[in-house]
């Protein structure tokens, strides 16, 4: 079965600096899908980034990238020019390419200081 | 177009009572997923459903907990004998197209509050 390991409760980052978020994963499987997805405080579900496991390219969206090693089942976000908007619940998820259900981690609570 | 619909936002039961959770999926959108989010953890699946079958439900407590996609109108998530330990956020999500290829978008979700 696949899990989604996010180390990192709470994480904390100054405006305009750069901030990184971990996520691991367990796979056997060599095609996949993983996401981040942003929560505020209003609860709704954003899609931040994405990734196919099969591309080498990491993904990149503005002011948010992935680091994705698929060797070490490693995907972390990175928040460049953190802005107060950015203040959220993080959470990664894996979703295989057989199965349709996505799992999610713990996530990681971003606060984003003035 | 619409975005993922659910409705109600809040709903509150007192133990014992039924809970039905509704939810709309997005125009074309022919597959629907539900998930249960305890507070202060991540979104845990539950059920995923194409109009009039139920595809995956290996996330779905045996008991109390069912959900169905009828031809037409919502999905409906419905959860009788509700208990304390059902409050919880649920989301539903809907794709075009089997997921992982295709993205999942998310309604807004339903707060279930059990007294």
């Amino acid at each position: 079965a696949q899990t989604v390991t996010q180390s990192q409760p709470e994480m904390s980052v100054q405006e305009a600096e750069t901030v990184t978020l971990s996520c691991t994963y367990d796979t056997s499987e060599s095609d996949y899908y993983l996401f981040w997805y942003k929560q505020p405080p209003s609860r709704q579900m954003i899609l931040v980034i994405r990734q196919e496991a099969y591309k080498q390219q990491n993904a990149t969206e503005n002011r948010f990238s992935v680091n994705f090693q698929k060797a070490a089942k490693s995907f972390s976000l990175k928040i460049s020019d953190s802005q107060l908007g950015d203040a959220a619940m993080y959470f990664c998820a894996f979703c295989s390419f057989n199965n349709n259900d996505m799992r999610f981690g713990a996530g990681t609570r971003l606060t984003v200081k003035p | 177009n619409a975005g993922v619909m659910q409705n109600p936002r809040h709903l509150v039961r007192r133990r014992g009572q039924e809970a039905r959770l509704r939810c709309s999926p997005m125009k074309g959108h022919s597959h629907v997923y539900w998930y249960r989010q305890l507070p202060e953890e991540g979104l845990k699946f539950m059920v995923y459903l194409q109009k009039e079958n139920i595809i995956d439900e290996s996330g779905m407590p045996k008991e109390r907990f069912s959900a169905e996609f009828p031809k037409e109108g919502p999905s409906i998530l419905r959860i009788q004998q509700v208990v304390r330990g059902d409050s919880a956020a649920y989301f539903c999500a809907s794709s075009p197209g089997a997921s992982g290829y295709n993205e999942q978008f998310f309604g807004p979700g339903t707060r279930l509050t059990v007294l």
